[in-house]
């Protein structure tokens, strides 16, 4: 059982330069999202996605984009990497509206 | 909007003993559910507990359950016999009733954790 499957798990990015975060589940939830955890703040909802093809923005989605073109998958990218983007970032997914999310390994990100 | 705050950034207790969390939220919304999330040092998150806001009986899982009061917007975990591998960051998480169909989403809010030390 793969369940949601981030990577990498670690990663270090100069200022301005772009990366994406891999996402993928094997469970056919519906359902999936991204979060930043940072000191002190718990987890944040930075984008969601409620099925193939539909997307929309959480709490902090600025300076990340996301697109959801299979069931399967569903990548984070950051265009232009800032320093307030270091943090350790979880995909979740979750099978119906009402359930509790299933989460992947994370990434720790780092931008210099 | 819905806040969750966990007011105790650390806790530590001795193996086999009982422990308790805090955690309370701020909603208009009737219709919830609660959670509570274990972090160990692998970084993984693992589902503890879920708590209906529905239902008045708390919800309990082997020496995992809950304190919920729901006029107070207080949730607590209660750990009997704690081990070791208790050992970790939980977080309280809060979950607004979703529609299915549409774009409603049932999105996390998250307290700012509690790291939780068992002692041998």
């Amino acid at each position: 059982n793969a369940g949601v499957t981030q990577t990498p798990k670690f990663q270090v990015l100069k200022t301005g330069q772009s990366m994406t975060l891999q996402c993928a589940q094997d469970m056919n939830h519906e359902y999936m999202s991204w979060y930043r955890q940072d000191p002190g703040m718990g987890l944040r909802l930075i984008h969601y996605s409620v099925g193939a093809g539909i997307t929309d923005q959480g709490e902090v989605p600025n300076g990340y984009n996301v697109s959801r073109s299979t069931t399967e998958d569903f990548p984070l990218r950051l265009l232009s990497a800032a320093p307030s983007q270091t943090s350790v970032y979880f995909c979740a997914s979750s099978y119906e509206v009402n359930t509790e999310a299933f989460f992947g390994q994370g990434t720790r990100l780092t931008v210099v | 909007a819905q806040t969750v705050t966990q007011s105790q950034p650390e806790m530590s207790v001795q193996e086999a003993e009982t422990v308790t969390l805090s955690c309370t939220y701020d909603t208009s919304e009737n219709n919830y559910y609660l959670f509570w999330y274990k972090q160990p040092p692998s970084r993984q998150m693992i589902l503890v507990i879920r708590q209906e806001a529905y239902k008045q009986q708390n919800a309990t899982e082997n020496r995992f359950s809950v304190n919920f009061q729901k006029a107070a917007k207080s949730f607590s975990l209660k750990i009997s016999d704690s081990q070791l591998g208790d050992t970790a960051m939980y977080f309280c998480a809060f979950m607004k009733h979703g529609h299915a169909g549409g774009t409603s989403y049932g999105k996390l809010t998250f307290g700012q954790g509690t790291i939780l030390t068992v002692h041998p």
